[in-house]
């Protein structure tokens, strides 16, 4: 089955610690990006990758880390910079930055 | 700075009937618009899609319009099915990155 898998589904840490989100891809899609969402807001992009080695920061990058080693993968480290991480984290991926991406099941982060 | 707005929050609508979902949108150079759906605690899921070369994108039970020159997208559901009650988000890009609207909740009445 082809598909996005995001792990855990929920993740709970301590205040201070940074944290990695898992998401994986097996679509052969070039582009990935992780989206952040709170309650009553839309998703808002935090970082995404156009090709392996390549990443841009979205519209809330600070206190978020990424790496794109894989063409497959594209973790998330959530750093105990980021002011309010308690939220559900999306992973996304698509053939091409700007064509209909495919989204995970999502991570729930609580920190407390 | 919202770059895309669904001004409802929520809609609710008779089975059976139509339901009629809203965006708006400030930037002139979306070109792409996509409309997801999605369930509590769930990735959203890619419902239909719409170029700026259309004014019209039909798939199934689903249609999408696009006036441009309001910069305003709608999304039709008919015959609305209970099963299609969930959150309803649509996004634009301009070749980049997508930018998505807050949601509209629909709840489909039986």
């Amino acid at each position: 089955d082809g598909g996005i898998t995001q792990s855990p589904k929920y993740l709970f840490r301590k205040e201070g610690q940074n944290v990695t989100l898992s998401c994986e891809q097996n679509l052969n899609h070039d582009a990935m990006y992780w989206y952040r969402q709170d309650p009553g807001q839309g998703l808002r992009l935090i970082y995404y990758s156009q090709i392996v080695n390549d990443f841009q920061k979205g519209d809330i990058a600070e206190g978020y880390s990424v790496s794109r080693e894989k063409k497959e993968s594209f973790p998330l480290t959530v750093t105990s910079a980021q002011k309010n991480p308690t939220a559900f984290y999306l992973c996304a991926s698509s053939r091409r930055v700007g064509s209909e991406a495919f989204f995970g099941q999502g991570t729930r982060l609580t920190v407390v | 700075d919202q770059q895309v707005k669904q001004n409802s929050p929520s809609l609710s609508v008779q089975e059976g009937r139509i339901s009629i979902l809203n965006c708006d949108y400030t930037n002139s150079m979306f070109d792409y618009f996509l409309w997801y759906k999605k369930y509590p605690a769930e990735g959203p899921t890619f419902l239909i899609s719409i170029s700026s070369i259309k004014d019209k994108n039909e798939d199934g039970r689903f249609t999408v319009f696009l006036n441009k020159s309001a910069k305003h997208l709608s999304l039709h559901i008919v015959p609305s099915q209970p099963g299609d009650s969930a959150v309803y988000f649509c996004a634009a890009s301009a070749g980049n990155q997508f930018y998505f609207g807050t949601g509209t909740s629909l709840t489909v009445i039986p």
